[in-house]
């Protein structure tokens, strides 16, 4: 299985600035994916990374939003732009299993509040 | 417009009793069905999934149950043990939106000793 690591685990921002969360995985992945989990809500997907093309957005979310950088197989971030409070949530990345299989392993979690 | 429901927010179960989760769907493009795990300020951990053209898959302790032409994906955890306390998440995927996994809004699942 992937191992995924999410930097920072956990930030307090203030309204206005931005964040840019980091996510690593072990091995190299083609496709990795950017969720969002609102306070007490499911997860929901802002976004799918793919290396060398630009992400595609699901509704609801824009880039200037939530720009993502994926510059290789092994990386990438998502950055929470211009922070209101509605933006506190946990932000999760996840990658597939494998280029078969519909499984994904997810990172950790990062734990955004906004104030 | 909500394609996945968990109805039950909370289920509490005697360890050693089956623990029964419930998911429904709207979506019929939908034809491969996952089960998550989530304990606190951890990220999701895959638990069992199945394909639509199956009706049961069984790992361990572990069986989901899928009704296809009511929509309706279940599992069932016997016995329960308090180490099962945690977040469920049903998942699908399937039609346009393969890869893309659709979360039910969860279900926590507390086991008593």
């Amino acid at each position: 299985s992937a191992v995924i690591s999410q930097k920072p685990s956990r930030d307090i921002c203030q309204r206005g600035t931005s964040l840019t969360i980091q996510c690593q995985v072990d091995s190299q992945v083609t496709m990795m994916f950017w969720y969002r989990q609102q306070p007490g809500q499911s997860l929901t997907l802002i976004a799918t990374a793919n290396q060398g093309s630009e992400a595609t957005y699901e509704s609801g979310f824009v880039i200037d939003k939530f720009p993502i950088s994926r510059p290789n197989l092994t990386f990438s971030t998502l950055t929470v732009s211009n922070m209101s409070p509605e933006d506190s949530s946990i932000y999760l990345c996840s990658v597939e299993k494998g280029p078969t299989s519909y499984e994904q392993y997810f990172g950790p979690g990062t734990r955004l509040t906004v104030t | 417009d909500q394609q996945v429901k968990q109805n039950s927010p909370s289920l509490s179960v005697q360890e050693g009793r089956i623990s029964i989760l419930n998911c429904d769907y709207t979506n019929s493009m939908f034809d491969y069905f996952l089960w998550y795990k989530k304990y606190p300020a951890e990220g999701p951990t895959f638990l069992i999934s199945i394909s639509s053209i199956k009706d049961k898959n069984e790992d361990g302790r572990f069986t989901v149950f899928l009704n296809k032409s009511a929509k309706h994906l279940s599992l069932h955890i016997v016995p329960s043990q308090p180490g099962d306390s945690a977040v469920y998440f049903c998942a699908f995927t399937g039609g346009t939106s393969y890869g893309k996994l659709t979360f039910g809004q969860g279900t926590i699942l507390t086991v008593h000793p």
